[in-house]
């Protein structure tokens, strides 16, 4: 079972501010199946990124992801209000990161 | 437009099952697998397992195994989770989600279902 390892747990930022989130896998994990996920509070999560790097549909171009083997970055260019939320990375359409809580300096 | 449309939330007493279901519309069912993740209170996502909607094929997530079921009637496009033994530990919001191929990817998801295990 690879896992995954997000950090920080929490970051604090103000808006306008980069965020820049990692996902760890304990061991090599292909670019293709590497997802990020946004999920805010009593809310389904919702697909960012997919493949790594491609942003799915209607997703802002604040949003951008980058990496390959073990080691993975979601990074938002100018921190929107409506940004501050949870993030979880996840490997394969299975296991998660434990997620990055993204919130409001 | 693509739709997982969930059963209501359940309260349960430890040692019972649980059975959710996850209606899907706007989409060819059976070309697709479902994913169900659960979340307790306060905490992260948690893989549960997956199901091809095309053959029945399963996965399930290793702590898991023995306790869980996953079904799918392709006659009325639903997907079930069968959760068995319940502890109070398996309470949690309840979500399917359709994976997108090739990608592997949850691209639409249910609304969740809450399942309460209380005595």
């Amino acid at each position: 079972e690879i896992v995954l390892t997000q950090s920080p747990g929490t970051l604090s930022l103000s808006p306008g501010e980069r965020a820049t989130l990692s996902c760890r896998a304990s061991q090599s994990v292909s670019s293709s199946y590497l997802a990020w996920y946004q999920q805010k509070p009593g809310q389904a999560p919702r697909l960012l990124i997919y493949g790594a790097s491609s942003r799915a549909t209607g997703i802002p171009d604040r949003f951008s992801g980058s990496g390959s083997g073990t080691d993975f970055t979601l990074t938002i260019s100018r921190l929107e209000p409506e940004d501050f939320a949870v993030y979880y990375c996840q490997q394969y359409g299975s296991f998660f990161g434990q997620g990055t809580k993204l919130e409001i300096k | 437009q693509v739709q997982l449309v969930q059963s209501g939330a359940e309260v349960k007493k430890p040692g019972a099952s649980v059975k959710v279901s996850c209606k899907a519309s706007g989409y060819t069912f059976t070309s697709y697998y479902i994913n169900w993740v659960r979340q307790a209170p306060g905490q992260g996502l948690e893989w549960m397992g997956w199901i091809s909607a095309y053959n029945g094929n399963t996965n399930y997530a290793q702590k898991l195994q023995g306790r869980v079921t996953m079904t799918t009637d392709t006659s009325t496009s639903t997907a079930y989770m069968d959760l068995r033994s319940l502890r109070s530990d398996d309470t949690a919001v309840y979500y399917c989600a359709r994976i997108q191929t090739p990608y592997r990817v949850n691209d639409y998801w249910g609304q969740g279902t809450l399942v309460t295990v209380s005595s």
